[in-house]
C-alpha cells in the first residue's frame, strides 16, 4: 500500500468531541490528501497539502482542519464532531504535481454517535 | 463538485465475459484515471490516459478517451471473480487542481 498508514482504523466518538486522524507516509511524497467516502457521493476531497505547512481546502472542508508539520505526517482534525461527519476517511499521497496518480491508505472508519 | 460520473452504477457479469464501464465528465481535463477499490480497502490506481491520447492498454484493461464527447470507457476483458470491486474514474483538470472522483461502478463477476 505504498507505505501509507492511517490511524486509527476505526473510531467511535460522541457528537461534540474533537477527533484527530493521522496519515503517515514513508515515501517522501510531496502531496498528501484527505478524502471522505460516503454512499451515493463517491470520494470527496476535504483538504490537501502540497508541502510542509502548505495546505488548501477541498470541496467539503467545512468542519475540518489539517496540519502538516513534517513531510511524512498529515493530520485531519474534526474540531467538534457531528453525525454528518460519520464516514470513511482516506488519506492519499502523490509524488509529483497535483493531478498525478494517487496512492491510498486503507481508510479510517469514523462513527459519530 | 463531482466531475466524473460512471455508468452503470452496478454491473453483474459471468466469469469470462467482458465488462465495460463508462465515465462522463464536464470540463476540460489534462488526464483521466481509473481506480479500483476492493471492499474495505483503499483505492488502487489502474491506468492514466492523457488528454492527447485516445486509447491505452494495460494487461486485460483497455481505456479509451473521447475528449469531444467528454467521455471515457474502461474495458476489462475475460473477467475473473477477483475483478469484483468498485471502479472509479477521476479527472485531472487543467491547471494544478486535485483529482476529482466519480461515484463509481460496482462490478460483480460471478464464477
Amino acid at each position: 500500500d505504498a507505505g501509507i498508514t492511517q490511524s486509527p482504523r476505526h473510531k467511535v466518538t460522541e457528537t461534540g468531541t474533537p477527533v484527530t486522524l493521522r496519515c503517515h507516509q514513508t515515501e517522501n511524497h510531496r502531496y498528501m490528501y484527505w478524502y471522505r467516502q460516503d454512499p451515493g457521493h463517491g470520494l470527496r476531497l476535504i483538504h490537501y497539502s502540497y508541502g510542509v505547512k502548505d495546505t488548501d481546502k477541498g470541496e467539503v472542508s467545512d468542519g475540518y482542519s489539517v496540519s502538516r508539520s513534517k513531510t511524512e505526517d498529515f493530520l485531519l482534525t474534526l474540531e467538534s464532531a457531528t453525525s454528518s461527519q460519520t464516514s470513511v476517511y482516506f488519506c492519499a499521497i502523490s509524488e509529483s504535481r497535483v493531478g498525478s496518480p494517487l496512492h491510498f491508505g486503507n481508510g479510517t472508519r469514523l462513527t459519530v454517535t | 463538485s463531482q466531475q466524473g460520473e460512471e455508468d452503470p452504477q452496478a454491473l453483474s457479469i459471468q466469469e469470462g465475459e467482458n465488462a465495460t464501464m463508462n465515465c462522463s465528465y464536464k470540463t476540460s481535463i489534462n488526464n483521466l484515471q481509473w481506480y479500483r477499490q476492493n471492499s474495505g480497502r483503499g483505492l488502487v490506481h489502474l491506468i492514466l490516459i492523457r488528454s492527447n491520447e485516445r486509447e491505452k492498454h494495460s494487461g486485460r484493461l483497455r481505456v479509451t478517451l473521447d475528449t469531444s464527447k467528454k467521455s471515457s470507457s474502461l474495458l476489462i476483458t475475460a473477467s475473473r471473480a477477483a475483478d469484483t470491486a468498485s471502479y472509479f474514474c477521476a479527472t485531472g483538470e487543467s491547471g494544478n487542481t486535485p483529482l476529482v472522483f466519480g461515484k463509481g461502478t460496482r462490478l460483480s463477476v460471478i464464477a
